[in-house]
């Protein structure tokens, strides 16, 4: 079955600086990598999105990447603001939502 | 905001207690899901459905049953709750007309079993 591992595990950087978080996938027939942000007490929430016909996405301060010969994708969010600490969550999907493996996620946390 | 109420938020249950979480949508969605939240583990999908009494098994479905007796309530309940079943509950919802896998989660629902 398939296996995402995501890294780093916690990640701290400087506001406005850059922050990239990567995930690696095991099974080819993945087409699906969604990128979720969870705040304390909250549920996780759908940030963006990339298909395996698409390399790259972008919205505003967010974008993913997918190299799927390699078997990964990566989150990038630039001009990291406070309010992007947050755990992130990535995954990977074939098919409908019962076959969604999240990877084991990401805690950022943004100095001001 | 996927359109997901779940409830109880809060649930504090003494183990061997049956527990039913409830998960209320009002958009007609057929596919809708119940994981669970655990430290070091992850998102785990308990159970899933496709539709009105057509219900499968997830990942981590021991200890748990659903029933889908309408389209909008999907309800998870653990038969006899026991501490290993303290967790955040998330339930997921995969909107109509979409292309097939985009899942959207509710606010969850906080489960201790004492």
């Amino acid at each position: 079955g398939e296996n995402v591992e995501q890294h780093p595990s916690t990640l701290s950087v400087q506001e406005g600086d850059s922050a990239v978080i990567k995930c690696t996938y095991s099974d080819s027939a993945s087409n699906y990598f969604p990128w979720y942000k969870q705040e304390l007490g909250k549920g996780p929430q759908l940030i963006i999105d990339i298909r395996s016909n698409v390399g790259e996405k972008k919205d505003q301060r967010i974008a993913v990447t997918l190299n799927k010969t390699a078997k990964h994708f990566s989150l990038h969010i630039t001009e990291t603001q406070p309010e992007d600490s947050a755990v992130y969550f990535c995954a990977a999907s074939s098919t409908y939502g019962q076959n969604f493996v999240f990877g084991p996620g990401t805690r950022l946390s943004v100095l001001p | 905001d996927a359109g997901i109420t779940q409830s109880p938020r809060h649930k504090v249950t003494e183990t061997g207690t049956p527990v039913t979480l409830r998960c209320h949508q009002t958009e007609n969605h057929r596919y809708m899901y119940w994981y669970r939240q655990d430290p070091g583990h992850g998102l785990r999908l308990i159970h899933y459905s496709y539709g009105v009494k057509d219900t499968d098994k997830g990942e981590v479905s021991d200890g748990y049953s659903v029933s889908r007796s309408k389209t909008e309530d999907f309800l998870l309940t653990l038969e006899s709750a026991t501490s290993s079943q303290t967790s955040v509950y998330f339930c997921a919802i995969t909107p109509e007309g979409n292309s097939g896998n985009t899942i959207y989660f509710g606010e969850g629902s906080w489960l201790t079993v004492v």
